[in-house]
Parts: structure tokens; C-alpha cells; sequence
């Protein structure tokens, strides 16, 4: 069935460094791809999206391209700060359902 | 302006009780869903609603009961809460099922001792 599979956490980094979380998803169709962030005791945000293969999503740094022919969302950024601390999901739509992955805990130290 | 919102924010609660918790958005949106959190951040999608109709209805106990008086108000209610009960339940709202990114609510933590 249709899924969304996530690199398993937790991730640890130093400020500035790059970061990279995989994401790959299975769907019958042409599912539209989602990075959703959830900061310490808060619900999830829209972090980025895409709708069409090859399309990029970005925003606040962070980018992830829908690549079709390897069915991937990879979620990156070039130099991570101490307040990208999160739990990152990646998610998708195919039809009439909206599937997380397991979310990937990031901790950025100083 | 809050976009959805939930009601409590903490809930603590004996077993064998009866709570609910209340959504509301005011996005305009069709659709509504609630969601449990598990102490591992694990995401399992309980229900959705489209103005006002059932949707989606996942393997949850009939403990667990969802009620939308009209499509901006998505109420879960719980009967007899057991230990395993606790976790964060979230709200969220999308424009069309199954098309449109979600919006999250702040999330409810309930803990039942």
C-alpha cells in the first residue's frame, strides 16, 4: 500500500553544519510530497512542499526535491542553527489519505 | 487570529472517565481530522470529517467518538479512558480532503493515571 518511509532518528548536528533527512514514499498515483516540522510543544507546521515530479520546494533554508524515478523527498539544508531543534515529518497525499512518516528527531548544538 | 484550535491544552484524567476534547478552525476549510501522538512521535490518523460526514474512520476503538456540528467544529469525545489512552491528540484541518496540506492545531496532551 502507500507509504512514507523516513530516516530514522535522532539526528545530532552542530550549528552549521549540512543536514540531510531521506524520505521515500510508494504510492499508486501521483502523490503531492510534504515536509511538516514540529518544534518542541506545538503541532506540526508545513514546512515545504512539492506537487509534480521534479518540482523544489523551499523555505527558511530548507529544500527538498520530488524526484520521481527515485521516488525520494530528501529534506536538506545547507548550515543548520540551534533553532532548526525539531522533529522533522515527511509526508504525502495519494487520493484521499495523508501519510506521515515516523519523523526524524534533529538537535542542533552550539 | 488562531487558525485551529483545540481545547484543553492538558488534560489529566482517572481511568474509567469520560473527557472530550474540542477543534475549531476557522480557516474555512471542508475538511477536519483528528490525530494521536505517541511518545515517540509516531502520527496515526483517527478520523476525518467532510463537512460534517465521516471520511475516514481507522482501526480506533468505540470508546473514541467524533462529533461535527457543522464543518468548522470537530469534537472527540472518549469513554471509559484507559492508561494506554495517553498521548498528544491533534487537530487539523486541510481545504479539500485529500488534495491540500493540513493545518495543525496545538495539540491536547492527555494522561490517564
Amino acid at each position: 500500500g502507500d507509504s512514507v518511509t523516513q530516516m530514522e532518528g535522532p539526528v545530532t548536528l552542530s550549528e552549521e553544519a549540512f543536514l540531510t533527512i531521506n524520505c521515500t514514499y510508494t504510492a499508486t498515483g501521483y502523490p503531492s510530497l510534504f515536509w511538516y516540522v514540529q518544534y518542541p510543544g506545538e503541532g506540526l507546521q508545513l514546512l515545504l512542499k512539492a506537487t509534480k515530479a521534479d518540482d523544489k520546494g523551499s523555505n527558511k533554508g530548507f529544500e527538498a526535491t520530488y524526484r520521481k524515478e527515485t521516488t525520494s523527498f530528501h529534506l536538506e539544508k545547507g548550515s543548520v542553527q540551534v533553532s532548526d531543534s525539531a522533529v522533522y515529518f515527511c509526508a504525502q497525499i495519494t487520493g484521499n489519505q495523508f501519510y506521515f512518516g515516523t519523523g526524524t528527531s534533529l538537535t542542533v548544538i552550539p | 487570529d488562531t487558525a485551529v484550535s483545540q481545547t484543553p491544552k492538558y488534560l489529566v484524567t482517572q481511568m474509567g472517565n469520560d473527557k472530550s476534547i474540542k477543534c475549531e478552525q476557522n480557516l474555512g476549510h471542508d475538511t477536519m481530522y483528528w490525530y494521536k501522538q505517541d511518545s515517540k512521535k509516531f502520527l496515526k490518523i483517527m478520523f476525518s470529517y467532510n463537512n460534517k460526514e465521516l471520511i475516514i474512520n481507522e482501526t480506533v476503538p468505540n470508546r473514541f467518538s467524533p462529533k461535527s456540528p457543522d464543518k468548522a467544529h470537530l469534537n472527540l469525545h472518549i469513554n471509559s479512558l484507559e492508561l494506554g489512552d495517553s498521548a498528544v491528540y491533534f487537530c487539523a484541518s486541510s481545504r479539500l480532503a485529500g488534495r491540500d496540506e493540513q493545518f495543525f492545531g496545538p495539540g491536547t496532551r492527555l494522561t490517564v493515571l
